[in-house]
């Protein structure tokens, strides 16, 4: 079946220690976002990858970049978590020549950091 | 800033019974779509409607749109246990390319059997 996949699951990191979350698909849709989404809050978007080109949300810290080596893979690269970049990464794509624009979403990432 | 409200923040409900989440939203839109969320999981679509429908069904789910009040219902019939589950209300702005969306603080909805 066609669908988001992210891994890992749970990802356990340390202060300050980069770390590497990946997404994939294989649904061909041409835009991927990451979203971060915390507690009992809603998915707040990072960024997005409009075929290859980078999409950055105006409020999303210099502590979080993206890349998007080909159509079928994305990562999300923290280059010095803290504390409070501990949440859920998901992961999601769309095909924007489709007038619906409904995203597809992994089952998302946990981050804890210590 | 946010575009969604929704409220109730929690709805609990006996089996059987339905389950109506409201969304308001402030700027003009191309769509809204409602999602599902499982505790701990990612976000599955259930049902868009666009900014000239004013009322959409799917199986047991019915969603309505005023867009001259800014806000949108969801309403789950005959409630199951498995219905159990966060649900957001996501807006897709006017003019944007790519397909943002905005996505409001989510309902929490628990079913007990």
């Amino acid at each position: 079946d066609a669908m988001v996949i992210q891994n890992p699951r749970y990802q356990v990191t340390q202060f300050g220690k980069p770390v590497t979350l990946s997404c994939s698909q294989t649904l061909n849709h041409n835009v991927m976002y990451w979203y971060q989404q915390k507690s009992s809050q809603a998915p707040k978007l990072l960024f997005h990858y409009y075929d290859k080109d980078f999409n950055n949300e105006a409020d999303t810290p210099d502590n979080f970049q993206s890349r998007r080596p080909n159509t079928s893979f994305c990562f999300l690269d923290i280059r010095s978590p803290g504390l409070g970049d501990a949440a859920m990464y998901l992961c999601a794509t769309s095909r924007v020549d489709r007038a619906n624009y409904e995203q597809y979403f992994g089952p998302g990432t946990r981050l804890t950091v210590t | 800033s946010q575009q969604g409200e929704e409220d109730p923040q929690a709805l609990s409900i006996q089996e059987g019974e339905n389950a109506t989440m409201n969304c308001s939203y402030k700027t003009s839109i191309n769509n809204l779509q409602w999602y599902r969320q499982n505790s701990g999981r990612g976000l599955v679509h259930l049902i868009l409607i666009r900014s000239n429908e004013r009322e959409k069904h799917s199986g047991r789910l019915r969603v309505t749109l005023d867009t001259s009040k800014k806000s949108s219902s969801l309403l789950i019939t005959a409630s199951r246990a498995a219905d159990t589950a966060s649900y957001f209300c996501a807006t897709r702005e006017g003019g944007t390319s790519y397909g943002k969306l905005t996505f409001g603080q989510g309902t929490i909805l628990t079913v007990h059997p």
